[in-house]
């Protein structure tokens, strides 16, 4: 079975530009998650997708942070503009329950902002 | 707010000892508990889930307890190997979220 699929794995962006992330989940999870994990500090949750829609948003900043999961498969989390503050690893997981279960994750997107 | 703690930060044991790993938090009103492995440069990999109305879950050389009431959780690992060196965190589900610990950092010496 094919796990979590993110990418890219690695990206370098300069303060003000703006990234995008991607993640697939693994086939037939309704739930998808977007996590923030800071260097030294435990995942943060930025936003929670049931099927192709929102389940909670309160963590994210949408002043800057953007996420879709338009089919209810595949989804992208956008940052523009980037701040410093924003380095981190983004990771996507998935749980196959419509409430919260056993999760997996993805290996993570490493944004560094310059 | 829940608050997740995970004592100790890093701790180095040798080869083939038996260890203990604490997470503790502070609204017992919590759905399940769940251990993670984290490697360096992955993303994190479920190792136990413990529902609120158990006491423990075991998976081969791990053993994960319980205790709502006092707000307590330990990972137990028994006869540890170097590739068990990872970052162990802990997670615990809320009403509408899951919350980390800052996890504990684990080097197996051979």
């Amino acid at each position: 079975e094919a796990g979590v699929a993110q990418s890219p794995r690695y990206k370098i962006i300069e303060k003000r530009q703006s990234v995008a992330f991607w993640c697939n989940p693994i086939s037939g999870h309704a739930t998808l998650y977007w996590y923030q994990q800071i260097l030294g500090q435990g995942p943060k949750l930025l936003i929670q997708f049931q099927n192709n829609g929102v389940v909670d948003d309160s963590q994210l900043p949408k002043d800057r942070f953007s996420a879709e999961r338009l089919k209810g498969v595949d989804s992208t989390l956008k940052i523009q503009p980037a701040k410093l503050e924003d380095s981190a690893v983004y990771l996507c997981a998935s749980s196959l329950d419509v409430g919260w279960g056993t999760l997996f994750f993805g290996e993570g997107s490493r944004l560094t902002v310059l | 707010k829940q608050e997740v703690t995970q004592i100790p930060a890093a701790l180095s044991v040798p080869e083939g000892e038996n260890l203990v790993l604490n997470c503790s938090f502070t609204d017992s009103a919590i759905y399940n508990l769940q251990w993670f492995r984290q490697d360096p440069g992955k993303g994190l990999t479920s190792l136990l889930l413990i529902q609120s109305s158990q006491r423990e879950q075991t998976s081969g050389r791990l053993n994960a307890s319980l205790d709502k009431s006092s707000g307590r959780s330990t990972l137990y690992i028994a006869a540890s190997q170097p590739g068990d060196s990872a970052t162990y965190l802990c997670a615990v589900l809320g009403a509408n979220n899951l919350f980390f610990g800052t996890g504990t950092r684990l080097t197996v010496i051979p």
